[in-house]
Parts: structure tokens; C-alpha cells; sequence
């Protein structure tokens, strides 16, 4: 039972343009969420959180939001930029007050491909 | 080195066979759990160390699967009589706090092969 989900395996965006990555959830007890980063023949690498108390964290070109009753949760990037192209993984956890110990639930990943 | 190592970085090994898998976390570091990622699915989590505390070993998905850690050295993950379902990237991660997105960083991941 995948409790994590990124329905779309791959994303195709042009320089400059905002790319939009998106992940739902289905367990409600999650509630911490990180977005990491992949690239090819390296391990994911830590970009950005959100706690469950908030719907919005913003860092640089990166901003995640989260929407609760949706279960859902998306990462913005403006602008794009070629080096932005990897896999982005999106992760849950069961922490508690805001944080969370490592064991995350992650999704299957997204491929980001930007056109210069 | 300054950040997490394993090895092999490639194993194929033919089924029924045992295999070790090795992480060296970044020094000082005393929390290291290891994932694994199947071809499609998301990285899933399999144990979990921190200090001296008795593991988290609820993601270890058979009693096949056993992983040792000694203080806050480096971590193997051994699979015995492997399967073609154990194919997979293995990450290791460490860090210095165990809490995540604060600063764990992850291996390059050993790939395994079961022909």
C-alpha cells in the first residue's frame, strides 16, 4: 500500500518557467513532509520541509505547500533552472511536535527535466 | 572521507545466495538508518540506528534481513538467501541528530542484482 504517491513520473519544463511537482498522501497521521533531491549515481540530497501546522514554507526558489484536507502537498520552482533537472522525491513522516526522527515514507519520484 | 560511503557499489549475485552490503557514515554522526528503492517504488525504509538505543528493525521486510551497527561505526546490511524481489538500490544514510531534513546525508546507494 503506497502511502505516499507522485502520480507523475516525469516533468518537462523550459528555463525561467515554474515547475510544479506534486504528491498525495493518505495517511493522515503524517506530519512532517520533506522534499528531497536525486541526482543519477547520488543519494538524495535534503531541499526542503513543511509541519503540518503550516501550509506554506518558502526557501529561495523553493516553496512547498501543503493542503491538509486534501492530502496533498506540491513543490514550486521559480524559476526553473537546468540544474534543477533530477529526480525529486517527496516523504512523510509520523514525527511528533513538528519534527521527526529518519524513518520516512517516500514517494516513487518525479523526474524534472529543464530545457535551457 | 567527508561523506557516507558503501560498498560495492554494484553486486549481481545469483539467488539463494548471501551478500553483505557496507556503509560507512560520516564520523560523529550517531544515527544511520538504510532504505531500499525497487525499480518504480519509492525509497522504503528498512532499519534504524541511533547511539547505543536498540534499532528500529520494522522496516526489514524478512527475517532474511539483518543489519548490525557497532557504537557509531560503520553499519553492514546483510541479505541471506537472496531473493529476485531483493533487487534494489540499498541507501545508507547518517546524521548527527536523527531527525530528518536536518541534515541527513545519503550514501550513493549499492546497487544489487539477484539473477
Amino acid at each position: 500500500d503506497q502511502q505516499v504517491k507522485q502520480n507523475s513520473p516525469s516533468l518537462s519544463v523550459q528555463e525561467g518557467r515554474i515547475s510544479i511537482l506534486n504528491c498525495d498522501y493518505t495517511n493522515s497521521m503524517f506530519d512532517y513532509f520533506l522534499w528531497y533531491k536525486k541526482y543519477p549515481a547520488e543519494g538524495p540530497t535534503f531541499l526542503i520541509s513543511i509541519s503540518s501546522i503550516k501550509d506554506k514554507n518558502e526557501d529561495g526558489r523553493f516553496t512547498v505547500f501543503l493542503n491538509k484536507s486534501a492530502k496533498h502537498l506540491s513543490l514550486h520552482i521559480v524559476p526553473s533552472q537546468p540544474g534543477d533537472s533530477a529526480v525529486y522525491f517527496c516523504a512523510a513522516s509520523l514525527g511528533a511536535g513538528g519534527t521527526s526522527y529518519g524513518k520516512l515514507t517516500f514517494g516513487q519520484g518525479t523526474i524534472l527535466t529543464v530545457h535551457p | 572521507g567527508a561523506g557516507v560511503s558503501q560498498s560495492p557499489s554494484n553486486k549481481v549475485t545469483e539467488k539463494g545466495k548471501d551478500v553483505e552490503l557496507r556503509c560507512d557514515p560520516i564520523s560523529g554522526h550517531t544515527a544511520l538508518y538504510w532504505y531500499r528503492q525497487r525499480l518504480g517504488q519509492g525509497l522504503e525504509f528498512l532499519i534504524y540506528f541511533q547511539g547505543n538505543s536498540a534499532p528500529d528493525k520494522s522496516g526489514l521486510p524478512s527475517d532474511r534481513f539483518s543489519a548490525e551497527r557497532t557504537g557509531e561505526s560503520v553499519s553492514t546490511l546483510t541479505i541471506q538467501r537472496t531473493q529476485q524481489e531483493d533487487s534494489a538500490v540499498y541507501l545508507c544514510a547518517s546524521s548527527s541528530t536523527g531527525l530528518a531534513g536536518t541534515g541527513e546525508y545519503f550514501g550513493p546507494g549499492t546497487r544489487l542484482t539477484v539473477t
